[in-house]
């Protein structure tokens, strides 16, 4: 099926540990994001890339790191977990960032857990 | 900077009933505005997408209506079924190329 593929779905790590969020959309999106969802928080963009070669901050971006490896891979890294870390990160992708007429496709998501 | 909000957090309705969830935004200058659905442990599945010149879109049972002067959008959800149970929510998408901005959600639990 065409979409958002993430990986993994779930992953535990130790505080202090690094590891990478990988996103990948067959759709020819130009633009790709990474939101994270915490109860009572709803979705807060950490880092969105509007085009290949371009990243900009979201509104929670400290702690994080990203890549636009092409145009359907967009990458999410955490350097050094903290447990504050822990939450549900969702990639998504559109056609554009603003003027999108398809909307945003959302991936199923990926279940971190820092310990 | 766009804030969106949604009342109730939560809303409980017997089978059968319909019902209407309430989405507001504080800056009236959008694009469009989409809703979503999310089921308990899924990513979040594309409802309605209505854009800035639409005043309403319709899927099955859904209609989404859209006043951006007034900074509103509702869902109507006719019929309500208890497949209807899940967390529904509203994001606008605003000028200046900025992404998605969420409401945290409205939880819909339809009681057989």
């Amino acid at each position: 099926n065409a979409g958002v593929t993430q990986t993994p779905k779930f992953q535990v790590l130790k505080t202090g540990q690094s590891m990478t969020l990988q996103c990948a959309q067959d759709m020819n999106h130009n633009s790709m994001y990474w939101y994270r969802q915490d109860p009572g928080m709803g979705l807060r963009l950490i880092y969105y890339s509007a085009s290949e070669g371009t990243t900009d901050k979201g509104e929670v971006p400290n702690g994080y790191n990203v890549s636009r490896l092409n145009k359907r891979e967009f990458s999410l890294r955490l350097e050094s977990a903290a447990p504050s870390q822990t939450s549900v990160y969702f990639c998504a992708s559109s056609e554009s960032v603003s003027l999108a007429n398809y909307g945003y496709t959302f991936g199923s998501g990926t279940r971190l857990t820092v310990v | 900077k766009q804030e969106v909000t949604q009342i109730p957090a939560a809303l409980s309705v017997p089978e059968g009933e319909n019902l209407v969830l309430n989405c507001s935004f504080t800056d009236s200058a959008i694009y469009n505005l989409q809703w979503f659905r999310q089921d308990p442990g899924k990513g979040l599945t594309s409802l309605l997408l209505i854009q800035s010149s639409q005043r309403e879109q319709t899927s099955g049972r859904l209609n989404a209506s859209l006043d951006k002067s007034s900074g509103r959008s509702t869902l109507y959800i006719a019929a309500s079924q208890p497949g209807d149970s899940a967390t529904y929510l509203c994001a606008v998408s605003s000028p200046g190329n900025t992404p998605l901005v969420f409401g945290k959600g409205t939880r819909l639990s339809v009681i057989a």
